[in-house]
């Protein structure tokens, strides 16, 4: 069965730095999203992504943050300019349509020194 | 505004013993429902959905959950759990598009 695959499954970066974190989404789907989960708390919408756009973001998803389809396959992350509050598990999901169950990768975590 | 509440933050069931998770919306309309667990270390996975239809669905592992309109209520059943279930299970609703999932209930296992 298809899957979404998120690297790195880990990623230690000190406070100030860049962040990219990657995602390939299942190859037929359409929609795209990304969540933050952080430890012990429940999972929060970041921002979904369809056609080449931000279609829906939540406010947590603030200009430090930023996604991007830079090729037909990868859907990446990025964190600017990176707090401690960034750390948590962070999932990627795609879909093929709205309101269809979303298929969830691994997740990377981010801890941020 | 949307939400979804689980009020049971930690459930401790005997292996072989019947499994009931509470899940309760807030939303105007019927909207789409569904079921995910989480074990830890790993992502997300659908154990079942709701969209319309016959009330009572049926998951993946043996799981079932039903919709119940007028408690706006989805909770998630399962007749004898497996030491395998000890995991985190959160429900969710999809408005548009975006996913507004609980706060999860952690479900331990005991032989």
């Amino acid at each position: 069965e298809p899957e979404v695959t998120q690297t790195p499954s880990h990623q230690v970066t000190q406070m100030g730095q860049e962040v990219i974190l990657r995602c390939v989404p299942i190859s037929n789907h359409l929609y795209f999203y990304w969540y933050r989960q952080i430890l012990g708390q429940k999972v929060e919408f970041l921002v979904s992504f369809y056609n080449n756009e931000i279609s829906e973001k939540s406010e947590i998803f603030d200009d430090q943050f930023s996604v991007e389809r830079p090729d037909g396959s990868n859907f990446t992350l990025k964190i600017r300019s990176t707090k401690l509050e960034d750390s948590a598990m962070y999932f990627c999901a795609s879909t093929l349509g709205p309101n269809q169950p979303q298929h969830f990768g691994d997740g990377t975590r981010l801890s941020i020194l | 505004a949307q939400s979804v509440t689980q009020p049971d933050i930690h459930i401790t069931v005997s292996e072989g013993a019947s499994l009931e998770l509470r899940c309760n919306y807030s939303y105007g309309a019927t909207p789409y429902l569904f079921w995910y667990v989480q074990s830890p270390g790993q992502g997300l996975q659908l154990l079942l959905k709701y969209f319309s239809g016959d009330t009572l669905v049926q998951g993946i592992k043996g799981f079932e959950a039903e919709f119940k309109r007028s408690q706006s209520s989805f909770n998630l059943r399962k007749p004898s759990v497996h030491w395998s279930d000890a995991a985190e299970y959160f429900c969710a609703v999809v408005v548009g598009n975006q996913f507004y999932f609980g706060t999860g209930t952690s479900l331990t296992v005991i032989p």
